[in-house]
């Protein structure tokens, strides 16, 4: 069974600065998705960055992107110049071939003024 | 506009009592999902459905039933054999072609008492 990790149940950081949200995963398929979602106060899920396993490239979305180590089965966020609303909670969740999306427990981020 | 559509916003019901929580959505997306969140747990998994009368089960199936009788509509029964039923649910779909994330509903606040 797949199963997603996520180290770090809270952090803080000042505004502007970068911060970096880890994940790792475990499964035995080789092709898969993963992704970083979003879910502010309001609790809507929000997409932030997807990445294909078999892309060795790693997915930019402006001030997001990702570090994906495929042998490390790794996939942490990275988040540039973070700015007051990006405070939230942040799943790490992977996508299998049958469609079926697992998540961690999540990252609640806090970005102090 | 298109969208997921969970029903009612927040939902109470008296302990021993089966409640059913609506998910409705007009993406023409074929897989449907179930999420429960908790406090530190992340979002977990109760069924996930790729077609048509045809779903299975996620991590945390049991005191749970679903039918997927329409492909817009998946609704989520809670049963008094659940022992913990007070929760957040969230209801997503994705389309089936294993290159999209899923899109979620607003979620349903579900109190027991």
């Amino acid at each position: 069974a797949q199963t997603v990790t996520q180290s770090q149940p809270e952090m803080s950081v000042q505004e502007a600065e970068t911060v970096t949200l880890s994940c790792t995963y475990d499964t035995s398929e080789s092709n898969y998705y993963l992704f970083w979602y979003k879910q502010p106060p309001s609790r809507q899920m929000i997409l932030v960055i997807r990445q294909e396993a078999y892309k060795q490239q790693n997915a930019t979305e402006n001030r997001f992107s990702v570090n994906f180590q495929k042998a490390a089965k790794s996939f942490s966020l990275k988040i540039s110049d973070s700015q007051l609303g990006d405070t939230a909670m942040y799943f790490c969740a992977f996508m299998n071939l049958d469609d079926k999306i697992i998540f961690g427990k999540g990252t609640r981020l806090h970005i102090l003024p | 506009d298109g969208g997921i559509t969970q029903s009612p916003k927040y939902l109470f019901r008296k302990e021993g009592q089966n409640v059913t929580l609506s998910c409705e959505q007009n993406l023409n997306h074929d897989a449907m999902y179930w999420y429960r969140q908790d406090p530190g747990q992340g979002l977990r998994l109760i069924y996930y459905s790729q077609i048509v009368n045809d779903f299975q089960k996620g991590d945390i199936a049991e005191g749970y039933s679903v039918s997927r009788e329409k492909k817009e509509s998946f609704p989520l029964t809670v049963t008094s054999a659940q022992k913990n039923p007070t929760a957040f649910y969230l209801c997503a779909s994705s389309i089936v072609d294993f290159n999209t994330e899923a899109f979620f509903g607003q979620g349903t606040r579900l109190t027991v008492v």
